[in-house]
């Protein structure tokens, strides 16, 4: 089945820096790759979503790579700010193909110091 | 509603006790997850309706735990004989399409099993 590895786990940065966070996936299968924001006490919210026929997205301060023949995305946040603050997770699955199963990575925790 | 509820927020049980978890998706949402968290990983998946229908049910980790949406709108999730590993964030996730894009997460039951 599908596996997906995130890094870091942790992450701090200046506010105003850039931040980058990076995951692999392991079924070459995958055609759907959310990103999530979680913070404290509160469900995963969707920021960006991207399907594997695009190689970028961007929403504004962030945006999301795919690269098909090496199995990874990245999550690239610039302009951070503290509200910026949150456990960030990455996902892969095979969309509309029978099992919707999301496949998320362990979290990355990202600090925005004012 | 606004959101995706889920109650009760929080759930205190003793070990062999039975505990039952309630979803309010978002009115006319299709799809409805659940999903296991625990503490400082991303959510694991447990099982999936499309409208009444339970399409997948391979993540639930034993056969303690049943799940159900009988009128395709509230989902409740039972776990029989708590025992202490069950102890995570439950959490409910909704979306518009039969798929698993676009997911709208509720907040969650953080469950304590003593």
């Amino acid at each position: 089945g599908e596996n997906v590895e995130q890094h870091p786990s942790t992450l701090s940065v200046q506010e105003g820096d850039s931040a980058v966070i990076k995951c692999t996936y392991s079924d070459s299968a995958s055609n759907y790759f959310p990103w999530y924001k979680q913070e404290l006490g509160k469900g995963p919210q969707l920021i960006i979503d991207i399907r594997s026929n695009v190689g970028e997205k961007k929403d504004q301060r962030i945006a999301v790579t795919l690269n098909k023949t090496a199995k990874h995305f990245s999550l690239h946040i610039t302009e951070t700010q503290p509200e910026d603050s949150a456990v960030y997770f990455c996902a892969a699955s095979v969309s509309g193909g029978g099992s919707e199963k999301l496949v998320f990575g362990k979290g990355t925790k990202l600090t925005v110091n004012p | 509603g606004a959101g995706v509820s889920q109650s009760p927020r929080y759930k205190v049980a003793k070990r062999g006790q039975d505990v039952a978890l309630r979803c309010d998706p978002i009115s006319g949402h299709v799809s409805l997850f659940w999903y296991q968290q625990a503490l400082g990983q991303g959510p694991e998946f447990l099982t999936y309706f499309q409208n009444e229908a339970q399409l997948d049910k391979s993540g639930l980790p034993s056969d303690r735990f049943f799940a159900e949406r009988p009128e395709g709108s509230v989902s409740t999730l039972k776990i029989q004989r708590t025992q202490q590993e069950d102890s995570a964030v439950y959490l409910c996730a909704s979306s518009s399409r039969a798929s698993n894009e676009k997911l709208f997460f509720g907040s969650g039951t953080q469950l304590s099993v003593l």
